[in-house]
C-alpha cells in the first residue's frame, strides 16, 4: 500500500511557482521521501529526494517538515513542459535489504499559458 | 550518464503467445532491477525484484510462472510475459538501481517502458 498521499490535481499558470503537497504520516525515520514525473506514456523521471533536511537541485526544491509528516515539492517557475503526473514516493527497505519504491496516485499537475 | 534502456518500446501480440522484453543499463551497472506494470491512468505497481545472478521476488499477487525473470548479468534483465491474453496488455516499465550508490544518493533509474498489447 502507498504510504503517501496527494490531491488529485492542480494548476498552475506559467512562470508562476507550483507548489505540490504530499502527506506520509507514517513514514519511518530511515525511509527517504523521492519525487518522479511522468509524461504520458513514457518512463518516470526524477526529480529530487531528500530525508529530512530540505533539498533544492537544478529541477526543484523539497521542502520537509520538521516531524517529516508531510513535504511540498516546489517548481520554481514552471513552464507548459512541466505538465505531468507527480509522484510523492516513500522509499521502502523490503526482503532481501532491497529497497523500492512504494507508489502513490500522483497529482496530474497542469500548467496553464 | 545512468541510463536504462527497454526494447522493444511496443510490441503486439495474439493472445497465447510469450513475450520478451528487455531491459539494460546502459552505462553503469544494476545489481538489482525492478518490474513495474502500469494500466491506463493508474500507478505504477511493482511486479518484482530482480537481483544479479539469483532468483527474483515477486509481489503478492504476481504469478512467477507466467511473468518469468531472468537477470543474468549486471547490466540486462528480462521479463517474458508467458501465454499472454488481453488482460496482459499494459505498459511495463523496468528501473535499475546503481551499483555502489552513496547511502542517501539517488540510485534508481527508469527505462522509457514498453507498450504491450495483446490481442
Amino acid at each position: 500500500d502507498a504510504k503517501t498521499t496527494q490531491p488529485p490535481s492542480m494548476d498552475c499558470a506559467e512562470g508562476r511557482a507550483a507548489n505540490l503537497p504530499c502527506n506520509h504520516s507514517t513514514i519511518s525515520g530511515n525511509e527517504y521521501v523521492y519525487w518522479y514525473r511522468q509524461i504520458h506514456s513514457q518512463g518516470p523521471q526524477y526529480i529530487i529526494h531528500g530525508l529530512k533536511n530540505n533539498e533544492t537541485n537544478e529541477m526543484a526544491s523539497l521542502i520537509i517538515t520538521e516531524d517529516r509528516k508531510s513535504s511540498t515539492l516546489i517548481l520554481p517557475h514552471a513552464t507548459l513542459r512541466d505538465t505531468a503526473v507527480y509522484y510523492c514516493i516513500v522509499r521502502v527497505v523490503g526482503a532481501g535489504n532491497n529497497r523500492k519504491l512504494i507508489w502513490g496516485l500522483g497529482t496530474s499537475l497542469a500548467v496553464n499559458p | 550518464g545512468a541510463v536504462v534502456s527497454q526494447h522493444p518500446s511496443r510490441v503486439i501480440c495474439k493472445s497465447g503467445t510469450s513475450v520478451k522484453i528487455e531491459c539494460r543499463s546502459l552505462d553503469f551497472q544494476a545489481t538489482t532491477m525492478f518490474w513495474y506494470r502500469q494500466f491506463p491512468k493508474q500507478s505504477l505497481m511493482l511486479m518484482a525484484t530482480s537481483n544479479e545472478g539469483s532468483k527474483a521476488t515477486y509481489e503478492q499477487g504476481v504469478e512467477k510462472d507466467k511473468f518469468l525473470i531472468n537477470h543474468a548479468s549486471l547490466t540486462l534483465s528480462t521479463l517474458t510475459v508467458t501465454s499472454a491474453h488481453p488482460e496482459d496488455s499494459s505498459f511495463y516499465i523496468c528501473s535499475a538501481n546503481l551499483a555502489g550508490a552513496p547511502q542517501g544518493g539517488h540510485e534508481q533509474f527508469f527505462g522509457p517502458g514498453t507498450r504491450l498489447t495483446v490481442l
